[in-house]
């Protein structure tokens, strides 16, 4: 089946520190692959998206690559600031399928 | 920036209730999604709604669940005797979408969600 997985949180690093989450993907089909965010008390917001392998999607400083050879999809930034604390969600979408796919999501939080 | 709302924000029920979740999608998208994460665990599908029908479902969206587009603005989720494991964060999204499901309208927008809660 098509599943996500991400690496476990909490994660807590002090601001301009550099991030990684992880995401690896297991799916039938070439997936479109998404990180979406949860600020406090809010929805989940598109951060980021990549449609074909190779292709790198980015927005606010992060940036994920969609690699086909290790079916991963890893988020990074460069310089993290406080306001990035939130929940990180990467999420699979199968072309023809309806549903979003969803990693566990990993709670971000940075310390000034 | 358009955007999904829901209402309510919270929700609190007694078991075997019936609650209505509303939402309203962006207003030129077609197609429409529920979504539900139960406190610490991952977003889980629910449904997905075209052209005034269910195009796909999930395991979790038994018989006691249904969704409707009433008026052409809102879009619901009823659950018609709520238990206690229905508490949860329900979140509604929309897509833009073509017939041939292009990628570049592939996102779902969405909503702020609504927390209910069964006692």
């Amino acid at each position: 089946g098509n599943s996500v997985t991400q690496m476990e949180g909490p994660v807590t690093l002090s601001e301009e520190a550099f991030l990684t989450i992880n995401c690896t993907y297991t799916a039938t089909g070439y997936p479109s692959l998404f990180w979406y965010v949860q600020y406090p008390g809010e929805g989940l917001q598109l951060l980021l998206k990549a449609t074909k392998a190779d292709d790198k999607g980015s927005n606010k400083g992060f940036e994920a690559t969609y690699r086909k050879e290790t079916t991963s999809f890893h988020l990074e930034k460069g310089s993290v600031q406080v306001s990035d604390s939130a929940v990180y969600f990467c999420a699979l979408k199968i072309q023809g399928a309806q549903k979003l796919v969803f990693g566990q999501g990993t709670r971000l939080t940075i310390n000034p | 920036e358009p955007e999904v709302t829901q209402t309510p924000s919270h929700q609190v029920t007694q078991m075997g209730q019936e609650v209505i979740l509303r939402c309203v999608p962006i207003s030129n998208h077609l197609y429409f999604y529920w979504y539900r994460q139960i406190l610490g665990q991952k977003v889980e599908f629910l449904v997905s709604f075209y052209n005034n029908e269910i195009s796909e479902k999930s395991e979790i969206f038994d018989d006691q669940f249904s969704v409707e587009r009433p008026d052409g603005s809102n879009f619901t989720l009823k659950i018609r005797s709520t238990k206690l494991e229905d508490s949860a964060m329900y979140f509604c999204a929309s897509r833009a979408g073509t017939s041939g499901n292009s990628p570049s309208t592939d996102t779902q927008y969405f909503g702020p969600g609504t927390r209910l809660t069964v006692l």
